[in-house]
């Protein structure tokens, strides 16, 4: 059963630090990893998507990487601001299935 | 182009009562999925339809039910509604399942 786990829970940064966000998962057979951003409150954002067969995506100061074998993504803010602050939740989709399976999410405050 | 749209936004219902939510995905998408999230549990899997037929179901009991309709709108429904039954409900919908997710700004349902 794939398990998806992500550390640190919570997170407090000065603005401008570069920071990274880990997510670990149990079973390599995924399809792709999504990354998503919530604010308090509200549906997920998508952030960036990566396919099974990549290494790595990036999208503005956002970057996210993926190694299937070890199980582990990152996602890379580089410079961040206040406005970044809120949840990050990355969920696994695997080959035999069409479910997104979701870590519990790292809660991220950046301190003006 | 419009995003996912769910209805309401809010909802408060009696613990017994049954209610009927609504998803309407991005025009094209004919995937639709709707995923439970709780401050215990966190984002669980209900189920995703595909040209009105549920290929994936979670592991929720038999009260929690969907349909899809034609035009790929969505709508779920849950009989007898329980006090663990208030979360906030979230639609997502995609092209054809599975290669990124957009979700919806959630239903948030509170069962008194």
């Amino acid at each position: 059963k794939q398990e998806v786990t992500q550390i640190p829970a919570a997170l407090s940064v000065p603005e401008g630090e570069n920071l990274v966000l880990n997510c670990s998962f149990t079973d390599s057979a995924i399809y792709n990893l999504q990354w998503f951003r919530q604010d308090p409150g509200k549906g997920l954002t998508s952030l960036l998507l990566i396919q099974s067969s990549q290494r790595e995506q990036t999208s503005g100061r956002l970057n996210a990487s993926l190694d299937k074998s070890s199980g582990r993504s990152t996602l890379y803010i580089a410079a961040s601001q206040p406005g970044d602050s809120a949840t990050y939740l990355c969920a696994v989709r695997m080959d035999s299935s069409y479910k997104l399976i979701f870590g519990s999410g790292t809660r991220l405050l950046v301190r003006p | 182009k419009a995003g996912v749209t769910q209805t309401p936004r809010y909802l408060i219902k009696t613990r017994g009562q049954q209610v009927t939510l609504s998803c309407s995905p991005i025009s094209g998408h004919r995937s639709v999925s709707w995923y439970q999230q709780t401050p215990g549990q966190g984002l669980q899997f209900l189920f995703e339809y595909f040209s009105e037929t549920q290929r994936n179901k979670g592991n929720f009991p038999g009260r929690f039910s969907g349909r899809q309709f034609s035009n790929s709108r969505s709508e779920m429904n849950v009989s007898t509604l329980e006090l663990g039954d208030s979360a906030l409900y979230l639609c997502a919908s995609s092209l054809a399942g599975g290669n990124g997710y957009t979700f919806g700004s959630g239903t948030r349902l509170t069962v008194v």
